[in-house]
C-alpha cells in the first residue's frame, strides 16, 4: 500500500538558522502534497501544499519542494524561531478523489535559544 | 469564524461503553473527515463525508460509525469502547475547490480519549 515515510524523526537547529525537513512518499500516483504543523495538544495546522504540476512552493518563510523522480518532498523554513518547534508532517494524496490523506509518522523539529 | 470545533475535549471510558464525539464546522465545507492519532505516529482516516448524506469508509474503519445529516455536523460514535481505540481523535474538513483542485485540509483541536 501506499506510505509516506520521514527520514529523520527528530531535528534540532540553531534559532535563526534555516531548517529542512524531508518526506519520501511511494505512490506514483500521488498528486497533491500537504505540510502541517502540530503543536502540543493542538491538531494540524496547514502550513503550505503544493500540486504534481509544480517543482517548489513559497510561502511566508517557508518553501517545499517536490522532486516527482525520486519521489520526494521537502519542508525549508527560514530564520528559524522558537515558535517554529513543534512536530510537522507531510501528507500524500491521489487527488483524484475525495482527497483521503496518507500522513508519515512526522519530525519533531526543535529550536534551540 | 470558529473553524472546526470538537467536543468533548477529553474523556474517560470504561470497556464496552458507548460515547459519541461531536464535530462541527461552520465554514461551510463540504467534505469533512475523522482522523485517529496513536502516540508517536501520523494521523489515520477512519470515515469521510463528501457532503450531506454521503459518507464512506477511511482505512480504519472497524469498531465507529459515523452520520452526516447536516452540512456542519459530522459525529463519530463508538458502540463498544475497546483498549484499542484510546487514542486522539481529529476532525477536519475542507471546501470542495474548482476544477478538480484540492483545498487542504483544516483541523479541530482533537478529543482525547481513554479506554480503561
Amino acid at each position: 500500500g501506499e506510505s509516506v515515510g520521514l527520514h529523520l524523526p527528530t531535528l534540532s537547529v540553531q534559532e535563526g538558522d534555516n531548517s529542512i525537513i524531508n518526506c519520501a512518499y511511494s505512490n506514483s500516483a500521488s498528486d497533491y502534497f500537504i505540510w502541517y504543523k502540530q503543536e502540543s495538544g493542538k491538531g494540524p495546522q496547514f502550513i503550505i501544499d503544493i500540486r504534481s504540476n509544480m517543482d517548489k512552493r513559497q510561502g511566508q518563510r517557508v518553501t517545499v519542494l517536490l522532486n516527482k523522480t525520486v519521489k520526494h518532498l521537502s519542508l525549508q523554513i527560514a530564520a528559524t524561531q522558537p515558535g517554529d518547534s513543534a512536530v510537522y508532517f507531510c501528507a500524500e494524496n491521489d487527488w483524484r478523489g475525495a482527497q483521503k490523506l496518507v500522513f508519515g509518522q512526522g519530525t519533531r523539529l526543535t529550536i534551540n535559544p | 469564524n470558529a473553524g472546526v470545533t470538537q467536543t468533548p475535549k477529553f474523556r474517560i471510558l470504561k470497556i464496552g461503553q458507548s460515547m459519541t464525539l461531536q464535530c462541527t464546522q461552520d465554514m461551510n465545507h463540504n467534505y469533512m473527515y475523522w482522523y485517529r492519532q496513536d502516540p508517536g505516529m501520523g494521523l489515520k482516516l477512519i470515515y469521510y463525508s463528501v457532503g450531506a448524506g454521503i459518507t464512506d469508509k477511511g482505512e480504519v474503519p472497524n469498531g465507529y460509525n459515523v452520520s452526516r445529516s447536516t452540512t456542519e455536523d459530522f459525529p463519530l460514535r463508538l458502540e463498544l469502547a475497546a483498549p484499542s481505540q484510546t487514542s486522539v481523535y481529529f476532525c477536519a474538513s475542507r471546501n470542495k475547490g474548482q476544477f478538480g483542485s484540492n483545498q487542504p485540509q483544516h483541523f479541530g483541536d482533537g478529543t482525547r480519549l481513554s479506554i480503561l
